[in-house]
């Protein structure tokens, strides 16, 4: 079974904090995403990677960055957290040959 | 106008029911169609998955992909309480970049016992 981790299930955070959320596959898969989730809004695409040290923006990539020094993990910073930044954070992964996403649990943001 | 269109719901039906979920798209690139379940505070998983036009069965569910119409559906025969859960579809073209997909808002279903 492909498995998909989240460092932390549950964050809260201070305005201004730099935060770090990780993400962790153990299938070898090539690309990972991250995404967040608000109720009315649906999932959106922050960063993708397609390889290692390899990054793309997404659709709201503002206030974000990301870190992909290994190939099973993927880190994304979020440089001076707002609360505007409270959210569920999903991670995902695929590899090439295939469409479809594995998600892990995700980690519920608060920034207060 | 989104790309991908989900009928929003929310759904309530009694256990046993026929349940119709769909959604339409506007981009006639996407080829690969999937739909995720997503339980309450835990990540979306992968339900289904279909390549271009047809339909697909697995148990309970089945998956129909219209391509001349841009519209897609998951259909759930004999509804179970387990079932309750909110539903995402999801597209991705032939040439997409690192296969990104496309997500539908999702549609939360609700089976009463």
């Amino acid at each position: 079974d492909v498995k998909v981790t989240q460092s932390s299930r549950y964050l809260v955070k201070r305005t201004g904090e730099k935060v770090f959320l990780e993400c962790v596959q153990d299938m070898d898969h090539e690309n990972m995403f991250w995404y967040r989730q608000d109720p009315g809004l649906g999932l959106r695409l922050i960063y993708f990677s397609y390889d290692v040290k390899m990054k793309e923006k997404g659709d709201i990539p503002e206030g974000y960055s990301v870190s992909r020094e290994k190939k099973e993990r993927f880190s994304l910073i979020l440089e001076s957290a707002s609360t505007n930044q409270t959210s569920m954070y999903l991670c995902a992964s695929r590899p090439d040959r295939v469409r479809e996403q594995y998600f892990g649990p995700g980690t519920r943001l608060t920034v207060t | 106008q989104k790309e991908v269109e989900q009928d929003p719901g929310p759904l309530s039906v009694p256990e046993g029911a026929i349940v119709s979920l769909n959604c339409t798209y506007s981009n006639s690139a996407f080829q690969y169609f999937m739909w995720y379940r997503q339980y309450s505070r835990k990540g979306p998983e992968l339900l289904m998955y279909t390549y271009s036009s047809g339909n697909k069965e697995d148990g309970r569910f089945t998956a129909q992909v219209d391509k001349s119409s841009k519209y897609i559906s998951l259909f759930i025969r004999d509804s179970q309480p387990s079932d309750s859960a909110t539903y995402l579809c999801a597209m991705s073209g032939y040439n997409t970049n690192a296969g990104k997909s496309t997500f539908g808002d999702g549609t939360t279903l609700t089976v009463k016992p």
